[in-house]
Order: C-alpha cells, then sequence, then structure tokens
C-alpha cells in the first residue's frame, strides 16, 4: 500500500495567487481529513470527510480554504487567494470506520510570499 | 481555546533513561487518546493510544497513563534511545474513529 499521497511537497507562491493542494487516500479508507501544523497552534484541523461528504468544516479559517472530495481517492485543499499567514505545512490524514488513529500523508509545506 | 495542550514545547534526555511527555485536556467528553510522532518532512504516525476506561497501556518502551480526574495524560519511554528524538503529539477524541484533536507538540531530543 502506497499510504496516503499529498502533492505537491513544496509550494513557493506569491501572495493573491490561488493554490491547490492534492491529496489521494488509502484505498478503502471512508473518512478524510485535512490538517495544519503550524509552530504556535500544532496540528489544527481544517476540515473532514466521511464517505466523500464534508462532516465538519468549522476548522477553514476563511472563506478563501474551500475543500472539495469528488470521489473516494481524491481530494483538494484550494486557498484563494493566498496571503503570507497561510504558509504552514498542510496533512491529509485518511483513516476507516473503527481504527486506531489515522494515516497521514507526509504534507505539502506551503510558502506564501 | 486549545482543548489539548501540551505545555512542554522541548524536552532532553539523555540516552538510556526515562523520556515523560505530557499532555493536558480540558474537554471531559473526551474519552479516546493517542500519541502520534512525527519525524522532519514525514507526516504523523500512530504510536500508542489509551481509552478511557483504562488508566495504563503499555507497548514495549512505550507506556501511557491516563488520570481522568486531573484530564491529564502522559507517555513515558523507557530507556529512550537516540531514534526516539521526533516531535510528539497528544490528541484526544470523542468518539473512537472519531476527529481528533490535537495538541500543538513537544520536540524530544535524545542525547547519546
Amino acid at each position: 500500500d502506497a499510504g496516503v499521497i499529498q502533492s505537491p511537497r513544496h509550494e513557493v507562491t506569491e501572495m493573491g495567487q490561488e493554490v491547490t493542494l492534492r491529496c489521494k487516500p488509502i484505498s478503502g479508507h471512508n473518512s478524510l481529513f485535512w490538517y495544519r501544523q503550524t509552530m504556535m497552534r500544532g496540528l489544527e484541523l481544517l476540515i473532514y470527510f466521511n464517505n466523500n461528504v464534508p462532516i465538519d468544516d468549522s476548522g477553514m479559517p476563511e472563506d478563501r480554504f474551500s475543500a472539495k472530495m469528488p470521489n473516494a481517492s481524491f481530494s483538494t485543499l484550494k486557498i484563494q487567494p493566498s496571503e503570507p499567514r497561510d504558509s504552514a505545512v498542510y496533512f491529509c490524514a485518511s483513516s476507516s470506520t473503527g481504527s486506531y488513529g489515522y494515516t497521514f500523508g507526509s504534507g505539502t509545506r506551503l510558502t506564501v510570499v | 481555546d486549545q482543548q489539548v495542550k501540551q505545555n512542554s514545547p522541548s524536552l532532553s534526555v539523555q540516552e538510556g533513561r526515562i523520556s515523560i511527555l505530557n499532555c493536558d485536556y480540558t474537554n471531559s467528553m473526551f474519552d479516546y487518546f493517542l500519541w502520534y510522532k512525527k519525524y522532519p518532512a514525514e507526516g504523523p504516525t500512530f504510536l500508542i493510544s489509551i481509552s478511557s476506561i483504562k488508566d495504563k497501556n503499555e507497548d514495549g518502551r512505550f507506556t501511557v497513563f491516563l488520570n481522568k480526574s486531573a484530564k491529564h495524560l502522559s507517555l513515558h519511554i523507557v530507556p529512550s534511545q537516540p531514534g526516539d528524538s521526533a516531535v510528539y503529539f497528544c490528541a484526544a477524541s470523542m468518539e473512537y474513529g472519531n476527529k481528533l484533536v490535537f495538541g500543538a507538540g513537544t520536540i524530544l531530543r535524545v542525547k547519546s
């Protein structure tokens, strides 16, 4: 199993540009989570999906952030327009009902200049 | 409002000694707790967990203790090894398999 796959690994963009982060969960997992890691707040849950349906997006910081899961094998997190304070590592994780914890991807390090 | 708090940003321990990482939580509805370990440039990986019906869970060199009345849990690593150097995240859930709330993490450095 290839695990949770995130792309790109690194993204550097200019303020105001649109950024799209991608995630492929583990096959058979029915829950998908997007987290953001910062020094001050650690791992913050942005949004999670269950069976491709968004369940809780209360962690999405602003309307500039949006996430989609068009099918069980793909999800995107979009930031439009991006701002320097969005710079962080963004993790995607997946799990299956009744399992211990999550399996995380390797993350996307986003830098907005 | 952080519901899961790891008040020590970093910890340095000598190889072979015990490492104790602490975590406090505020939400009494949490009933499942996990520890994750994270190396640089990698995603967090699951380490050990404990249900609220227990006060201790052990897996090899790793033991997690839960004190529900104090809303406190700790991770003990004995003996500590240089390969244990990583960031450790405490996480909590209100329902088995539900979303996890993470703390800010503690950087552990094990010196050889």
